[in-house]
């Protein structure tokens, strides 16, 4: 069954600060991987995807992630934290099941403090 | 170009009554899924839809949840006889026609919360 583990509920960093927020998934087969951020009280906006190819994949605002097969990690970092950047991050991993869609399973989510 | 819309954004409802919460895919897309969020989790799959047609609800519960896609009209989860734990951001999604062999992105609604009183 496919599972993601964000290890981290909470970190704090220093605004200007590089950022590392984990995330390693279990799947039978090759995974699709997304992360994506909530702000409060808002929906998902969807950060960066990885499907195949590069495994260094880079997204939106500045984040990139890199997929490591060996490992069942998929990181996302940042090289320079914003405070805008506070929010929670959802690492998820989808697949094609045999119906012919693609089904999500969560983490549980990193929320991300950026202290001045 | 429109994204996923939800309405209502926000919804209370007293113990016993009736939720509902409707939503409307990005123009061109055809799969719509439900997720719920209760309070500090992540996301849970509830139900995938096409037009007409219920692919996989094994994430709904069993009893009083409910969900359709039409052919004419947004796709509706319904919650019957609601209960205090069923207060939580309810998220609806969607994406195009899924390619066999590859991903497709799936786009997030601003979600549904759902306060029971």
């Amino acid at each position: 069954a496919q599972s993601v583990t964000q290890p981290d509920i909470h970190i704090t960093v220093s605004e200007g600060a590089s950022l590392e927020l984990r995330c390693n998934y279990s799947y039978g087969a090759t995974p699709y991987l997304f992360w994506y951020v909530q702000s409060p009280g808002q929906g998902l906006q969807l950060l960066l995807k990885y499907f195949s190819g590069d495994t260094l994949v880079q997204g939106i605002k500045g984040f990139e992630a890199e997929f490591k097969r060996s490992q069942s990690s998929f990181n996302l970092r940042k090289p320079s934290v914003h405070w805008s950047d506070a929010a929670e991050y959802f690492c998820a991993v989808g697949g094609l099941m045999n119906t012919g869609f693609q089904k999500l399973v969560f983490g549980t989510g990193t929320r991300l403090l950026v202290s001045p | 170009n429109a994204g996923v819309m939800q309405n209502p954004r926000h919804l209370v409802r007293r113990r016993g009554q009736e939720a509902r919460l409707r939503c409307s895919p990005m123009k061109g897309h055809s799969h719509v899924y439900w997720y719920r969020q209760l309070p500090e989790e992540g996301l849970k799959f509830m139900v995938y839809l096409q037009k007409e047609n219920i692919i996989d609800e094994s994430g709904m519960p069993k009893e009083r949840f409910s969900a359709e896609f039409p052919k004419e009209g947004p796709s509706i989860l319904r919650i019957q006889q609601v209960v205090r734990g069923d207060s939580a951001a309810y998220f609806c999604a969607s994406s195009p026609m899924t390619r066999t062999g590859s991903g497709n992105t799936i786009y997030f609604g601003e979600g549904s919360w759902l306060t029971v009183v």
